[in-house]
């Protein structure tokens, strides 16, 4: 398996510009994570999924984030508008439970940057 | 509130000491904990995860305890190596079925 595939893996774009980035999970796995991290706060969760529909979105800072999952392999985070406060790494990570506990395993990372 | 900490932000020993690292936290009764690796530029990857009712548990030169009490888990690498270095995070489930990340412990092996 290839494990989790994200794109892009790097994203300079300029405030006010919408941003989208993917996600394919693993082949299998019901679940599906969006976080984000940065040096103050560490890795934060925005959002997750099962079985394609949004469990928990607590996270998601505010109305500009949004996120979907239309089938079982693929995800999208979307940014509109950006602001340079965004700038951060995003990762997606996908799981399936199993005797009560579950292994996250995350992709490489968007790094995105907005000036 | 719920909070999670790990011991330091960096950690820097000695190559062949054992490594330990601690991730304390409070107001969580975690159904299990998990402890991951990040190296830079890359996302983590999962070590071992120990469940409320384990007191310890072991993979090659790592050693993971649990101590619901203290509320606090103990990460341990022995023989460590250079290969080592990376960043270490603990992650907790709590009952709400939400994964909640530590700030994670930047270890440092030099030879």
């Amino acid at each position: 398996d290839a494990g989790v595939i994200q794109s892009p893996r790097h994203e300079v774009t300029e405030m006010g510009q919408e941003v989208t980035l993917r996600c394919k999970p693993i082949s299998g796995h019901d679940y599906l994570f969006w976080y984000r991290q940065t040096m103050m706060r560490g890795l934060e969760l925005l959002i997750y999924f099962n079985n394609n529909v949004p469990i928990d979105d607590s996270g998601m800072p505010e109305d500009r984030f949004s996120a979907k999952m239309p089938n079982a392999s693929f995800s999208t985070l979307k940014i509109q508008p950006s602001e340079p406060r965004d700038s951060a790494v995003y990762f997606c990570a996908s799981s399936y439970r199993t005797g009560g506990t579950e292994t996250q395993y995350f992709g490489p990372g968007t790094r995105l940057l907005v000036l | 509130s719920q909070k999670i900490e790990q011991n330091s932000e960096a950690l820097n020993i000695q190559e062949g000491k054992t490594a330990t690292l601690t991730c304390n936290y409070t107001n969580y009764s975690p159904a299990y904990l998990q402890w991951y690796r990040q190296d830079p530029g890359r996302g983590p990857v999962f070590l071992l995860l120990i469940r409320e009712n384990e007191k310890e548990k072991r993979k090659e030169r790592l050693k993971v305890t649990f101590d619901t009490t203290l509320k606090q888990s103990l990460f341990h690498i022995t023989a460590s190596q250079p290969a080592d270095s990376a960043t270490y995070l603990c992650a907790l489930y709590s009952s709400a079925s939400k994964i909640i990340f530590g700030s994670g412990t930047r270890l440092s092996i030099r030879p």
